[in-house]
């Protein structure tokens, strides 16, 4: 299996402040990586998909890089409703994975 | 707007088989290259992927629960079902099904689009 890790696992931050988030695969997953937001009791939302392409609907102020094994999901600009869980998602192969999560709350 | 919603029972006794259904509205679950897949979440966890059907009735599953899932079809009725035997506490979670698209932009990318509200399951005698 592919193993998906997360840095940092949490992170305090204000409004209008800007939030890298890391996720590392265990092994090459080219650009199959995806991004999601999960608020408390809800269902995740899919914010980046192919490492870099924004789904439609999702403010710009979200971007993805990376490639390869390394990627990162920044935000340019925190808002009170991005205060949530992100997970990145890879899909290079069977089974596919998620990584832990990144807590992202309010300082 | 394409929705799914979960259902099933809430409770299943150990060793038990949990059977949950998603049904599928907004659009044909045979329309499209999509595939249709089960994940969880256990309370305060991460998200584990279960498997995944194909509308031909291919699947794809997590082999860590392969020998005790299936996952089957009803275009009929633009369902698709999990059911996954010899239940124990550690099944128990928050079940989602989740629609799966994979397409090509500037490279090959897999995402889950659109997803159920999910269910909690859990599994107590």
């Amino acid at each position: 299996d592919i193993q998906m890790t997360q840095s940092p696992s949490s992170v305090s931050a204000s409004v209008g402040d800007r939030v890298t988030i890391t996720c590392r695969a265990s092994q090459g997953i080219s650009s199959w990586l995806a991004w999601y937001q999960q608020k408390p009791g809800k269902a995740p939302k899919l914010l980046i998909y192919a490492a870099s392409s924004l789904q439609s609907g999702v403010p710009s102020r979200f971007s993805g890089s990376g490639s390869g094994t390394d990627f990162t999901l920044t935000i340019s600009s925190l808002q009170p409703e991005d205060f949530a869980t992100y997970y990145c998602q890879q899909a290079n192969s069977f089974p596919i994975t998620f990584g832990p999560g990144t807590k992202v709350d309010i300082k | 707007q394409v929705q799914l919603q979960e259902s099933g029972p809430g409770l299943v006794k150990p060793s038990q088989t949990l059977s949950l259904t998603c049904t599928v509205s907004g659009g044909s679950i045979s329309s499209g290259s999509y595939y249709w897949s089960w994940i969880r979440q256990p309370a305060g966890k991460g998200l584990e992927w279960i498997g995944r059907i194909y509308t031909s009735g291919s699947t794809n599953y997590n082999p860590s629960l392969k020998s005790r899932v299936t996952i089957s079809v009803d275009t009929s009725k633009n369902q698709f079902s999990l059911k996954l035997s010899s239940v124990t506490a550690a099944d128990t979670a928050v079940y989602y099904c989740a629609r799966e698209f994979t397409g090509y932009s500037s490279s090959w990318y897999t995402q889950y689009d659109y997803w159920g509200q999910g269910t909690l399951v859990t599994v107590s005698s």
